[in-house]
């Protein structure tokens, strides 16, 4: 089945303590991106990858770090959580830009992670 | 900058009554797709309906359709016959297909909530 696999679905953590939060996909797509849903402010981009070691920042990248060492995984890591970060993350995958130019073909969206800063 | 504005942050419809979500976007781009995602209360990302920037006809999908007016820059999602089941946030997406520039984003409303009432 083609899936976008994000986990953990809920993590409780405490103020500083370094996590990371898992993405991969299964369908070969080049463009990867990590969004936060916040009440009032609808899904913000964190980062995106336009494919393997291409990421760039997105809306409100501050705090988080991505890496794409694989075309299939990107991992999303808090290096010192804050309560700000408090919030619900997707993880979503698509073609790349020229492949899906013109297509209905958009995201495929991970199931989310509800965080929790203490 | 690129934009996506939902105006409606709560809507009521009863049940089986047809209700329109309003979706205003604003983009220099010529080559654009417009999407509408469902979210549940479980969470999920349901991708509902796509219009492309050229698209002549206005989509539909089921009871979805999408009332696209490119002058006035609007994308509304009508949702027929409404059912219980449709109850749920609904966002309103915007990809920009930048040949020129080679981004290639999305960009989300903040959503409306939207209750059907029995």
């Amino acid at each position: 089945e083609a899936q976008v696999t994000q986990n953990p679905r809920y993590l409780i953590t405490v103020t500083g303590k370094k996590l990371t939060v898992t993405c991969s996909q299964n369908m070969n797509h080049e463009y990867m991106s990590w969004y936060r849903q916040d009440p009032g402010l609808g899904l913000r981009q964190i980062y995106y990858s336009m494919n393997v070691e291409v990421t760039d920042k997105g809306d409100v990248p501050e705090g988080y770090k991505v890496s794409r060492k694989e075309k299939r995984n990107f991992p999303l890591i808090l290096e010192s959580p804050s309560p700000n970060q408090t919030s619900l993350y997707f993880c979503a995958s698509s073609l790349s830009g020229e492949k899906s130019r013109g297509t209905n073909y958009g995201y495929t969206f991970g199931s989310g992670t509800r965080l929790t800063v203490v | 900058a690129q934009k996506i504005t939902q105006t409606q942050p709560g809507m009521f419809v009863q049940e089986k009554e047809a209700v329109t979500l309003d979706c205003t976007y604003d983009t220099s781009d010529q080559s654009y797709g417009l999407f509408w995602y469902k979210q549940p209360s479980s969470g999920e990302m349901i991708f509902l309906i796509y219009q492309g920037s050229y698209d002549e006809q206005n989509a539909t999908e089921g009871r979805y359709s999408l009332n696209f007016q490119k002058a006035r820059k609007s994308a509304n999602l009508v949702i027929s016959a409404s059912q219980l089941g449709d109850s749920a946030m609904y966002f309103c997406a915007m990809r920009e297909d930048s040949p020129l520039s080679g981004t290639y984003k999305y960009i989300f409303g903040t959503g409306t909530r939207l209750k059907v009432l029995a």
